[in-house]
């Protein structure tokens, strides 16, 4: 298995853009996790699916963040409009049962 | 809520010395503990997983250990090497609820 699948790796945006973060989890997995990581405040959970019902968006930080898991095999995470306060890394990470495996990020600035 | 804290925040050590990283958690009901590696640019690496029922897990030179009433753990290396350096991460859970992060130990060891 290839692993968790992020895109883009990198994007860099003006401030009032929509920018729209992609995630394919390892097949067969039913858990899925969207984190952010910042120097300031670590690894924090943005929102997690389970059987790609949303379980829990208490992380979501206001309603510019939003996230959708149409299908087990994909899930997209979107922040309109973006600001300088979103730049981050953006981790999604999927499980079956204990271990969680991570993607290798989307690094997000936006200016 | 749950918080968790490692300590120290960054550890230089010379080339074969052994080490131990600190995780502390403030809710002992966890259900498991993780740690995790990182590298610079990179996603997370899961290294081992201790259930809330053991006391340590090997794999290699790591060795973790949980002592879960009194809400710590630690990642002890053996005979460390330059390709050891990274940030490690400690994370719980605590049931069927996603992995809440201390913000990490970053080490380098000079060779």
């Amino acid at each position: 298995d290839a692993g968790v699948i992020q895109s883009p790796r990198h994007e860099v945006t003006e401030m009032g853009q929509e920018v729209t973060l992609r995630c394919k989890p390892i097949s067969g997995h039913n858990s899925l996790f969207w984190y952010r990581q910042t120097m300031m405040r670590g690894l924090e959970l943005l929102i997690y699916f389970n059987n790609n019902v949303p379980i829990d968006d208490s992380g979501m930080p206001e309603d510019r963040f939003s996230a959708k898991m149409p299908n087990a095999s994909f899930s997209t995470l979107k922040i309109q409009p973006s600001e300088p306060r979103d730049s981050a890394v953006y981790f999604c990470a999927s499980s079956l049962a204990d271990t969680q495996y991570f993607g290798p990020g989307t690094r997000l600035t936006v200016l | 809520k749950q918080e968790v804290t490692q300590i120290p925040a960054a550890l230089s050590v010379p080339e074969g010395e052994n080490l131990v990283l600190n995780c502390s958690f403030t809710d002992s009901a966890i259900y498991n503990l993780q740690w995790f590696r990182q590298d610079p640019g990179k996603g997370l690496t899961s290294l081992l997983l201790i259930q809330s029922s053991q006391r340590e897990q090997t794999s290699g030179r790591l060795n973790a250990s949980l002592d879960k009433s009194s809400g710590r753990s630690t990642l002890y290396i053996a005979a460390s090497q330059p390709g050891d350096s990274a940030t490690y991460l400690c994370a719980v859970n605590s049931g069927n609820t996603p992995l809440v992060f201390g913000k990490g130990t970053r080490l380098s060891v000079i060779a």
